[in-house]
C-alpha cells in the first residue's frame, strides 16, 4: 500500500518569488512519483514525472521536481512564480508495474500568487 | 483539450432521482477510472476499467453502479444518492501499460 503526505494545503507566494510544494510519500513497494495540477473548474493535468533515471525533471512551464529516496520525497519547486501558476496541485505515486494505474494521490496543495 | 469529455458538468439531483454521468475519450486509452473529490480529501478512486472489465472497485456503495459499454466510453448511474455524495466527480483514461492518466474536467454533483 501506499500513501502519500501534502503538509501545506495553502501556500501563498508573491510574483516573481520562489516556491517549493512539499510531498513526502511511503510505500512497500517501488513506486513511479508524478506531480499534477489542478485549475479552477478543470480536471487534472499532468505537471511532471519521475519514473527512472535522473532524479531532476522538469515540466516546461518553469517547475522542477527532485526525487530523494532516502528521504521519500518529490518536493516540486519553482525558482520565479507567475499569476497563472495559481492552481491546486497534487502529488500522487503509483506502484511499478505495466496495465492499469492504481494511482494514490495527495490532499492537495493549493498555490495562490499575490501580484 | 484534454481529450476527455464528462456531461453534464454540472449535476443537481434530489436523493429519490436517478441520472446517469458520461465519460468519453478519444485517446484509444485502453483504461478508465472514476475518481471522487471532495473538499479536503484525496481524490477517492472508485472504479477502474481496463479492456472494458471492471478490475477495480474500492468499496463503492451500490447506489453508484459503473458502466463500459466500449472503450471509449464510461458511464457512472446514480441512484437514491445521499448528501454526502456531493462533490466532483472525475473521469480519466490511460493507455495500457502508460505511467500517467487523462483527466476529464468533471462533473460537479449537488444531492439535495
Amino acid at each position: 500500500a501506499q500513501s502519500v503526505t501534502q503538509l501545506d494545503s495553502q501556500v501563498p507566494v508573491f510574483e516573481e518569488a520562489p516556491v517549493e510544494l512539499r510531498c513526502n510519500y511511503s510505500s512497500s513497494v517501488s513506486v513511479y512519483l508524478f506531480w499534477y495540477v489542478q485549475y479552477p473548474n478543470q480536471g487534472l493535468q499532468l505537471l511532471l514525472k519521475y519514473l527512472s533515471g535522473s532524479t531532476l525533471v522538469e515540466s516546461i512551464n518553469g517547475f522542477e521536481a527532485e526525487f530523494n529516496k532516502s528521504q521519500t520525497s518529490f518536493h516540486l519547486r519553482k525558482p520565479s512564480v507567475h499569476i497563472s501558476d495559481t492552481a491546486e496541485y497534487f502529488c500522487a505515486v503509483s506502484p511499478l508495474r505495466g496495465g492499469y494505474q492504481k494511482v494514490t494521490f495527495g490532499t492537495g496543495t493549493k498555490l495562490q500568487v499575490i501580484p | 483539450e484534454t481529450g476527455v469529455t464528462q456531461t453534464p458538468r454540472h449535476l443537481v439531483m434530489g436523493m429519490t432521482n436517478k441520472k446517469s454521468l458520461k465519460c468519453e475519450q478519444h485517446l484509444g486509452h485502453n483504461a478508465m477510472y472514476w475518481y471522487k473529490q471532495s473538499a479536503k480529501k484525496p481524490l477517492e478512486l472508485m472504479f477502474v476499467y481496463s479492456l472494458e472489465e471492471r478490475v477495480e472497485n474500492n468499496s463503492v456503495p451500490s447506489r453508484f453502479s459503473p458502466e463500459c459499454p466500449n472503450s471509449s466510453h464510461l458511464f457512472l448511474h446514480l441512484h437514491t444518492l445521499q448528501p454526502e455524495d456531493s462533490a466532483l466527480y472525475l473521469c480519466a483514461s490511460s493507455p495500457n501499460g502508460a505511467y500517467e492518466q487523462y483527466f476529464g474536467p468533471g462533473t460537479r454533483l449537488t444531492v439535495t
